[in-house]
């Protein structure tokens, strides 16, 4: 079954402080993985797309790493800030006959204390 | 949200009514999509639409309708059929509905039935 699990389901920090955000998928065929940030209410924001290639990628304060071997992901948050609170989504995406299915994980859910 | 405008941003409707989720994006994109985001569940894909005048269903189509007549619009009707409503509903574009993509997502309709 393809799935997408994140862990954990929610966290908190301390502003300024690192964190890790973890993602184990068996999507299959696999094309890429994305992590999206999604502010409350709001829709989702790209973050990173990693192809089966890529290990590593950085987008300002965040670093997204892919295992494609153990299927797994992990986003690192680095000297967050109040403004990161929100729900952080791995995504990763099934080629099929030209199109791109997009497997949901339900999210962590990030809350940056003062 | 790019260029991507939902409306309206809150939505009730009483039971037995059809409503219309409007979707509109001025990137120039030739795929759309509509998901539907329910608390602790990750994006589920209701409908997409790779080219102009052409759409596929999606996972939970059923009760939903949709037409593309025109490239930047993308209409969810949400029928009287669908069991059960209530939910954050997100449209998307992307360039092209294969490959390396991104998918922008607009700021996202609440439906609440009545």
């Amino acid at each position: 079954k393809n799935q997408v699990e994140q862990s954990p389901q929610s966290l908190i920090i301390l502003e300024g402080k690192n964190c890790t955000l973890q993602c184990n998928y068996t999507v299959s065929p696999f094309s890429n993985l994305r992590w999206y940030k999604q502010d409350t209410g709001r829709g989702p924001v790209s973050l990173t797309i990693m192809t089966f290639s890529e290990n590593t990628k950085s987008n300002g304060r965040y670093t997204a790493t892919l295992d494609a071997d153990t299927k797994q992901s992990s986003l690192h948050i680095t000297a967050s800030q109040l403004s990161d609170s929100a729900s952080y989504i791995c995504v990763v995406s099934r080629e099929n006959t030209g199109f791109q299915k997009l497997v949901f994980g339900t999210g962590t859910r990030l809350l940056v204390s003062p | 949200d790019g260029g991507i405008t939902q409306s309206p941003k809150y939505l009730f409707r009483k039971e037995g009514q059809n409503v219309t989720l409007s979707c509109e994006q001025n990137l120039n994109h030739d795929a759309m999509y509509w998901y539907r985001q329910d608390p602790g569940q990750g994006l589920r894909l209701i409908y997409y639409s790779q080219i102009v005048n052409d759409f596929q269903k999606g996972d939970i189509a059923e009760g939903y309708s949709v037409s593309r007549e025109k490239k930047e619009s993308f209409p969810l009707t949400v029928t009287s059929a669908q069991k059960n409503p209530t939910a954050f509903y997100l449209c998307a574009s992307s360039m092209s509905s294969g490959g390396y993509n991104e998918q922008f997502f607009g700021p996202g309709t609440r439906l609440t039935v009545l």
